[in-house]
This record gives C-alpha cells, structure tokens and sequence, in this order.
C-alpha cells in the first residue's frame, strides 16, 4: 500500500528553467509535507515544508504547491542549477501526534549544462 | 552545530549474524528516529525513541531493536541477520515527537549481508 507515490522515476531539465517534481498521496489524515534531496553517498537533506493549512511556500529557488483536493503536491525549481541534480524525495505525516514519515520512491533529477 | 553522524559508514556482515549502528543527534534534538531505504525504494520508518523510550514502530520484525542514551545518541541493533536487511540505514534527529518537525538526516550505514 503506497500511501505516497512519486511515478516518474528521472526527469531531465536544461539549466536556466523551470524542474517540477511531482507527488501525489492517497491518505486524507496528512497534514505535514516534506521535500528532500539526496545526492549519492549522503542522506537526505531538508529541503521544504508545507503545512496543510497552506497551498504554497516558498523558500528562495524552491516553492512547494499543495492541493487538498487532489492528494498532489509539487516542487517547483527555478532556475534549475546542474548542483541540483540529485533525487528528490517527498515525504508526509500526520501532524498530530503521530511519529513517522512516509516517504515516496524518489525523482531523479538532472539538469544539463 | 553539530549534525547527525552515524558510525560506520559501511558494513558487511554474515547471515545470521547480529549487528549494532550508532547514531549521534543533532545538538538540540531530542527525537531520533530509525529508517531503512532498500536499493531504489524510499526511506521506510523502523522506529522513533524519545525520551528513551520507544515512541512508534513500524513495520519490522522484533528483531530490530533499539536504545536511545541520555545525550540523545541512539543504537540500532539487528538480530539474526537476512539477506533481505542489506540496505541504508538512516538515523535522523527532530527537534519534537510527531509530524510537523523536520527530520535531519546523517549519511547512513550501508549494510550488505552475505
């Protein structure tokens, strides 16, 4: 049962525009959204929260969009950097006094020089 | 400010064998929390300790277990080891319990079992 799902594998995106990574999740009690990326041989890094009481957050290059309705949110890069390049995973919880996060099978971004 | 480290960074280690990861906390965090990431596959929650106590559990059998020390470092500890347990094992440090508090990640043990 993969309550968070990432479907496309790779994605490729010329330097200088836009890379929209997306994630859909099926079960309605998520409230807390997160973005990581991970480059090889390291873990994870935080990259941006959005809270279900939200629709967008922005932090520099990165904006998260949230849709309730739909069960989908996305990261947004622009401009996309080839240091960008890396996969990117989606995670959820619900907020509210539970404990774990689950995370979906990842994105892999490249961006070409 | 001192992130997460975790020791070692890889190990190979006999089916059937046991074998224990360390994990230092994030200065400031009080919650740790244990995830196995398969080859291709997303971080999967083994558990959450708090306080010392386990907090939450996921999916895995009894025989991963773990502590959590007073400065907050933790242990992961795997039993009777399968083939199946070779994997990235990731300790990540939060400030609070629960969701709504990010997760902060250290590099990971690889774990492979022959």
């Amino acid at each position: 049962d993969q309550q968070v799902k990432q479907n496309s594998p790779s994605l490729s995106v010329q330097e200088g525009r836009i890379s929209i990574l997306n994630c859909d999740y099926t079960n309605s009690m998520f409230d807390y959204f997160l973005w990581y990326k991970k480059y090889p041989a390291e873990g994870p890094t935080f990259l941006i929260s959005i809270s279900s009481i939200k629709d967008k957050n922005e932090d520099g290059r990165f904006t998260v969009f949230l849709n309730k309705s739909a069960k989908h949110l996305s990261l947004h890069i622009v401009p996309s950097q080839p240091g960008d390049s890396a996969v990117y995973f989606c995670a959820a919880s619900e907020a509210s006094g539970t404990y774990k996060y689950i995370f979906g099978t990842g994105t892999r971004l490249k961006v070409l020089a | 400010e001192t992130g997460v480290t975790q020791s070692p960074t890889h190990l190979i280690k006999t089916r059937g064998q046991q074998v224990t990861l360390r994990c230092s906390s994030q200065s400031g965090h009080n919650t740790v929390s244990w995830y196995q990431q398969a080859l291709g596959q997303g971080p999967q929650f083994i558990f959450q300790y708090y306080r010392e106590e386990e907090n939450g559990r996921g999916n895995f059998p009894p025989r991963f277990s773990g502590l959590q020390f007073p400065n907050y470092s933790s242990e992961l500890n795997v039993n009777a080891l399968e083939l199946d347990d070779s994997a990235l094992y990731l300790c990540a440090s939060s400030e609070a319990v629960g969701g709504g508090s990010p997760l902060h990640f250290g590099n990971g043990t690889r774990l492979t079992v022959t």
